[in-house]
């Protein structure tokens, strides 16, 4: 595989449910992201890590909770979310910013 | 304040036509760079164009082309003899620092809708 896979492709959860998203990149690149794209909205920076190292963490809701556990791999682990949080969650990486290659995204939809 | 403005949220273009899609940026810093994704309904973001702010000349990739107008602080993409295919979600994404500042992070606009008739 080339290129940022990302799994699942779409996931339907209850607020109750614990679920995980899963990142992986096979560029050599040291710094992967997570973006949140919700509708009518820009895309935004969720976390940031370079060197399995999280650098950057947008305020966001403790509910989110990501892991890094090396340069290839990254997971958003999501429990007790609301309704609010469904959107499209795109996982990045970069090689110290450059040649940003993106995912295709999980669709999330919390009911 | 916000940083990357596309001030279309929808386009129409004839196919094989060019079409101007626009974007404006701010930014306090000397060296950024300026990109354009475009994203089909499948969610994918795909890279079309870079610019950085030193470069002298417009970026072109293709059937793409970055009108940089520096003072202006614009960063128009022009997409060239338009294609069906070409019906999709654009964005405008600025990074500060040349050599990517906080890891590189960019920030992005609202997106611009583009649809190709025939």
């Amino acid at each position: 595989e080339t290129g940022v896979t990302q799994t699942p492709r779409h996931l339907v959860m209850g607020m109750t449910n614990k679920k995980s998203l899963k990142c992986e990149q096979h560029l050599g690149h040291n710094a992967m992201y997570w973006y949140k794209q919700s509708a009518k909205k820009p895309l935004e920076l969720m976390f940031v890590y370079s060197l399995e190292e999280r650098v950057e963490n947008n305020s966001v809701p403790s509910r989110f909770s990501p892991e890094c556990p090396n340069s290839s791999h990254l997971f958003l682990h999501l429990h007790t979310l609301q309704p609010e949080d469904s959107a499209l969650y795109l996982c990045a990486s970069s090689q110290d910013g450059w040649g940003y290659t993106f995912g295709s995204g999980t669709r999330l939809t919390v009911v | 304040a916000q940083k990357i403005t596309q001030t279309q949220p929808g386009m129409f273009v004839q196919e094989k036509e060019a079409v101007t899609l626009d974007c404006t940026y701010d930014t306090s810093d000397q060296s950024y760079g300026l990109f354009w994704y475009k994203q089909p309904s499948s969610g994918e973001m795909i890279f079309l164009i870079y610019q950085g702010s030193y470069d002298e000349q417009n970026a072109t990739e293709g059937r793409y082309s970055l009108n940089f107008q520096k003072a202006r602080k614009s960063a128009n993409l022009v997409i060239s003899a338009s294609q069906l295919g070409d019906s999709a979600m654009y964005f405008c994404a600025m990074r500060e620092g040349y050599y990517g500042g906080s890891q590189g992070n960019l920030i992005f606009g609202k997106g611009t809708k583009l649809s190709v008739k025939p």
